[in-house]
This record gives C-alpha cells, sequence and structure tokens, in this order.
C-alpha cells in the first residue's frame, strides 16, 4: 500500500515563527503537493513538485515556500507564520503521466498563535 | 479556471437508505477526470470513485455511484444501502487531462455526510 507521512498530526506554532512541515512517501511518486484545507473553502492547492528540485506555485502560495531535495520528501515551509495561516495541511502524491490517482496523509492541524 | 461547486455543506441519511450528493463545475475543457474524495473523521482522504469524461457509462464502486451529466456539468454521487462507516466528509474535484505540471485536482468545498441509525 502506498503511504504517505506527514511529521506531525498537531502543531501549535507562534506569529513570525519558521515552520517546516514535512512529507514522506514511500512509493517512488514523481509528484507531491501541499494544500490548505478550511471549513466552506475545501481544498486548496499551495504548491505542488512533478520532480526532484522542481516546484510550481498553486492557488494559494503566499507565503509559503517548498523544498524538494529529495523524490521522497517535501516540505512546506511558513516563513514567518501569521494567525491566518491556523489550518489544516495535507500533503499528497501521485506517480506522473496519466495515472491520477492522488493518495494523501493524515494532515497536519497548524494553530498559530 | 476550473471551479468546482458543492452546494450542500451537509447531508444526513438513515442507515440502509439511499443518499446522493450534489457536485456541479465549471470547464471550457472536453477531456477532463472527476473524482469523489471521502475524508473520514480520522482524516485520511481516499478515493471513492473516478469518472472519465470521454465514458458515457457512469462509474460504479460497490454501493457507490455517480451520475455523470456533461452537458450540464453535473457529477453527483449515490451512496446506496448507506452504513455508518460512510459518514464522512465528501470532496468533488476536478482534474484536467495532461502530464507533469497540468496534473492538478480543483476541490469543492465538501459535503458534511451524517449516517443516522
Amino acid at each position: 500500500d502506498v503511504k504517505v507521512t506527514q511529521s506531525s498530526r498537531y502543531l501549535v506554532k507562534r506569529t513570525g515563527e519558521k515552520v517546516f512541515l514535512e512529507c514522506v512517501q514511500d512509493m517512488d511518486h514523481e509528484n507531491m503537493f501541499w494544500y490548505r484545507q478550511d471549513p466552506g473553502l475545501g481544498l486548496r492547492l499551495i504548491y505542488f513538485s512533478y520532480d526532484v528540485k522542481m516546484k510550481e506555485k498553486g492557488d494559494i502560495p503566499e507565503g509559503y515556500s517548498v523544498s524538494r531535495e529529495k523524490k521522497e520528501r517535501f516540505s512546506l515551509i511558513l516563513e514567518s507564520a501569521s494567525t491566518n495561516q491556523t489550518s489544516m495541511y495535507l500533503c499528497a502524491s501521485t506517480v506522473g503521466g496519466l495515472v491520477y490517482e492522488q493518495y494523501f496523509g493524515p494532515g497536519t492541524r497548524l494553530t498559530v498563535t | 479556471a476550473q471551479t468546482v461547486t458543492q452546494s450542500q455543506p451537509e447531508m444526513s441519511v438513515q442507515e440502509a437508505e439511499t443518499v446522493t450528493l450534489s457536485c456541479t463545475y465549471d470547464t471550457s475543457e472536453s477531456d477532463y477526470y472527476l473524482f469523489w474524495y471521502k475524508q473520514p473523521p480520522s482524516r485520511q482522504m481516499i478515493l471513492v470513485i473516478r469518472q472519465e469524461a470521454y465514458k458515457q457509462q457512469n462509474a460504479t464502486e460497490n454501493r457507490f455511484s455517480v451520475n455523470f451529466q456533461k452537458a450540464a456539468k453535473s457529477f453527483s454521487l449515490k451512496i446506496s444501502d448507506s452504513q455508518l462507516g460512510d459518514a464522512a466528509m465528501y470532496f468533488c474535484a476536478y482534474r484536467s487531462e495532461g502530464i507533469q505540471g497540468a496534473q492538478k485536482l480543483v476541490f469543492g468545498q465538501g459535503t458534511r455526510l451524517t449516517i443516522n441509525p
């Protein structure tokens, strides 16, 4: 089975802190994604990566950056956390080409105070 | 840009009954894929069912089936014989055809489904 893991289930950070959210997948997938999930808004794409060191902005990249140094790992970085970044963050991965099922991690509930 | 709309924030159904969740989308593309994902209270999102736009036949997976109306841009999910384990948040999603950078999903707002025993 495909497994996508995220470093933390719950995280509490202070305003202005630099925050790292880590995601690891074990199926050698080319594509990885970071979403944030908010009530009434569904999932919105922050960034995605289709290869090591390659990244593209999603729909809401402001205030975020990403890093993909190894194929299995995709990190989301909040350079200076703000209260409006309090949210659920979901990571997903999928193999490249026309195979399109995305496999999701369990999510990280981030609270910025 | 494509948009996906789920107009029912919450739905409830009696156990063993049938429920239909609605989804509409907006696109100018002719080839695309549609999905329903389920997010149980434990939060791990899983794929329920997929539909390729070029296929006229509605997809079916056991108790889950879709009603795909391409001209109306409608993609509803029917759950038959509802079970307590079906309680979850359900998301409709759209993916445009393509590879690499075009392989993105656009999600609806979600519908929270409650199963009453």
